[in-house]
């Protein structure tokens, strides 16, 4: 079956480092997203991601983030200058279209990503 | 009040008990229903999704919707140690993903 892969699957840095995180979607999908898991708390949305463009963020998705396609395959998240509240698990997921709710999200298995 | 309201547990139970797993949510624009399962390190992975007031069911899963209460289920039958996860409700919109809502998840352990 089909998986989305996030690598690494555990990441620690530095306070004030950057990190890029990065996501392999199903191949024929169209539409990215990434999720937050603070330990403990929801899963909460960050942003979308469609046509090689950002279709919606949140309030979490302020100026230290940035999502990037850089070529067919990949599906990156950059966070600028970790803060210690930074420290997720963060999700990938993707799927074929928007809408319908037979588009349901397939989900990568995660970063984690310890600041320190 | 939060969007999602979902008892994060912790719930042990019994090999073949039935479980009953609940969310609240206070936003009437929330049309599509969904229940995730996340086993521990995994991503949430879609188990069943429904739009519409009343029951859906599959296998030993039903899950239940109930709009005019806002209040919605997941219904495991003859449970077992491999149903052992993070049940997750989650909900959105009508006409886009972008503003899908999780619950906190329930925990859930079937002890053999």
């Amino acid at each position: 079956e089909p998986e989305v892969t996030q690598t690494p699957s555990h990441q620690v840095t530095q306070m004030g480092q950057e990190v890029i995180l990065r996501c392999v979607p199903i191949s024929n999908h169209l539409y990215f997203y990434w999720y937050r898991q603070i330990l403990g708390q929801k899963v909460e949305f960050l942003v979308s991601f469609y046509n090689n463009e950002i279709s919606e963020k949140s309030e979490i998705f302020d100026d230290q983030f940035s999502v990037e396609r850089p070529d067919g395959s990949n599906f990156t998240l950059k966070i600028r200058s970790t803060k210690l509240e930074d420290s997720a698990m963060y999700f990938c997921a993707s799927s074929t279209g928007t809408g319908s709710i037979s588009y349901g999200y397939t989900f990568g298995s995660g970063t984690r990503l310890t600041v320190v | 009040q939060k969007e999602v309201e979902q008892d994060p547990g912790p719930l042990s139970v019994p090999e073949g008990a039935i479980v009953s797993l609940n969310c609240t949510y206070s936003n009437s624009a929330f049309q599509y229903f969904m229940w995730y399962r996340q086993y521990s390190r995994k991503g949430p992975e879609l188990l069943m999704y429904t739009y519409s007031s009343g029951n859906k069911e599959d296998g030993r899963f039903t899950a239940q919707v109930d709009k005019s209460s806002k209040y919605i289920s997941l219904f495991i039958r003859d449970s077992q140690p491999s149903d052992s996860a993070t049940y997750l409700c989650a909900m959105r919109g009508r006409y886009n993903n972008n503003d899908m809502r999780f619950g906190a998840g329930t925990r859930l352990t079937v002890k053999p």
